[in-house]
């Protein structure tokens, strides 16, 4: 059981904008920075957020993160069929003795 | 270009032992530090362990505590992952990954492709 949770599931129409929530709780989001990871059918997970809201070289301005309080999100605007994947939060969590925490993972379904 | 390219997989007989490689090419290896993290099929991910960059901080997931032990030779820029009392839930595909900085500790930033541990009789 991970201390992220991530809603199963979320889909849009090409062009659209989706969000995925990521709940955690004051020892890790609260206090440490967030991570996404996108994971394409397949293949090895690439991160495309970096601590909090930073886009690693060659992650398309689309993606953007946030963070407030115990809680963050990825968002997704002008959504693509190659954005169809498999989406986790993580972060490390004070609690737990070194824990880096994914979350349970978002699938998002392009319509 | 960074990569990371993961060897060692294969089935094992539960209470068994592997050893996972990890060959890393492209950046000064022992300039940052190094994860695995593990995915089991068909399920979400899991954080394994950490080693920062000079090797003399580790850090472990409760769940392989005692049993896995991460290492590096940074003469050879190879990360290893000696994983002892195997059992069926250890089962996934393991992946190195580097972080982004030297100190642990550090997320992972590079990942490669993966390599298969299958624990069965």
């Amino acid at each position: 059981q991970s201390v992220l949770t991530q809603p199963p599931s979320v889909s849009g129409a090409p062009g659209q904008r989706v969000t995925i929530s990521c709940s955690g709780s004051s020892s890790n989001i609260a206090i440490n920075s967030v991570y996404w990871y996108q994971q394409l059918p397949g293949t090895a997970p690439k991160l495309v957020i970096n601590k909090n809201n930073q886009r690693p070289s060659g992650v398309p301005d689309r993606f953007s993160g946030s963070k407030t309080g115990t809680s963050a999100s990825l968002a997704i605007s002008g959504l693509r069929s190659e954005d169809e994947a498999d989406y986790y939060c993580a972060a490390w969590d004070d609690d737990f003795n070194g824990l880096f925490a994914f979350g349970t993972g978002t699938k998002v379904t392009v319509l | 270009d960074v990569q990371l390219l993961e060897s060692g997989g294969g089935l094992e007989q539960p209470g068994g032992s592997l050893r996972l490689s990890c060959e890393a090419s492209g950046f000064i290896f022992s300039s940052f530090a190094m994860n695995w993290v593990r995915q089991a099929p068909g399920k979400g991910l899991e954080w394994v362990s950490v080693i920062s960059a000079s090797g003399d901080r580790t850090y472990y997931a409760d769940s392989v505590r005692g049993r896995f032990t991460i290492s590096r030779d940074n003469s050879r820029n190879i990360l290893f992952l000696q994983m002892g009392n195997l059992g069926g839930d250890d089962t996934a595909t393991y992946y190195c990954a580097r972080g982004n900085i030297a100190g642990v500790p550090a997320a992972p930033y590079y990942w490669g492709q993966g390599a298969l541990v299958t624990v069965s009789s």
